[in-house]
């Protein structure tokens, strides 16, 4: 079967980094996508990963490694409006969006 | 400004009532998803289209419906609706490509008592 596992829960303090990762197996890969989600609110797009390496943005980067079914998202100077779930989601061969239950990031001051 | 829109943002309806969520986009986009997505659980694709008069189901056995006359509007439709409905549901859209990013509307929080 197809899976995606991610921590469900992670802490974290104001201006301090943090990794969050991301493990799959999946029928074929297409690509891996992490998400933002607000409690309550629908997931906005952050980062798409196809080949192997690190891709930055801003304070947000994501690493892929298709050889150990595995990525992270890294978080770097977090700030209060941080505190999310950060959804990973793998496309399989099919071009469908797998999705994992996403990690619930706490930030503290 | 492209956007993807939702109505209704919350429902509370009776159980056996027939209901519409209704999703639009002005992004230009071909392809639209319906998910459903329970508290602190991964979402599920419960239909997706790739363009006009083109209807697919998901992964995720539903008893919902879809239509898509417009290339801009995608409702999803519960002929009865049971509190196992009980859910958030999600629209998104996005381009033609397979691995073009799928952008989400704001969700439709649905209860059925």
């Amino acid at each position: 079967g197809q899976n995606i596992d991610q921590p469900t829960e992670m802490t974290a303090t104001e201006g301090a980094i943090v990794q969050i990762n991301c493990t799959y197996q999946t029928s074929g890969f297409n690509g891996l996508f992490w998400y933002q989600q607000h409690a309550g609110e629908a997931p906005t797009f952050l980062s798409y990963n196809v080949l192997d390496g690190l891709e930055e943005k801003g304070r947000f980067s994501s690493f892929l490694s298709r050889s150990k079914g595995y990525s992270y998202l890294l978080l770097k100077e977090l700030q209060m409006k941080d505190s999310a779930s950060y959804l990973c989601a793998v496309m399989d061969s099919n071009y469908q969006l797998i999705w994992g239950a996403g990690t619930k990031l706490i930030i503290k001051p | 400004e492209a956007d993807i829109y939702q109505t209704p943002r919350y429902l509370v309806i009776g159980t056996g009532k027939k209901i519409t969520l209704e999703c639009s986009q002005t992004m230009g986009h071909d392809k639209m998803y319906w998910y459903q997505q329970d508290p602190g659980m991964e979402l599920h694709l419960i239909h997706y289209s790739y363009g006009v008069n083109s209807t697919e189901k998901g992964d995720l056995s539903s008893e919902s419906t879809v239509s898509r006359i417009r290339t801009e509007h995608f409702p999803l439709t519960l002929e009865s609706a049971r509190p196992s409905h009980t859910s958030q549901y999600l629209c998104a859209s996005s381009g033609l490509a397979d691995t073009d990013t799928q952008y989400f509307g704001p969700g439709t929080r649905l209860t059925v008592l």
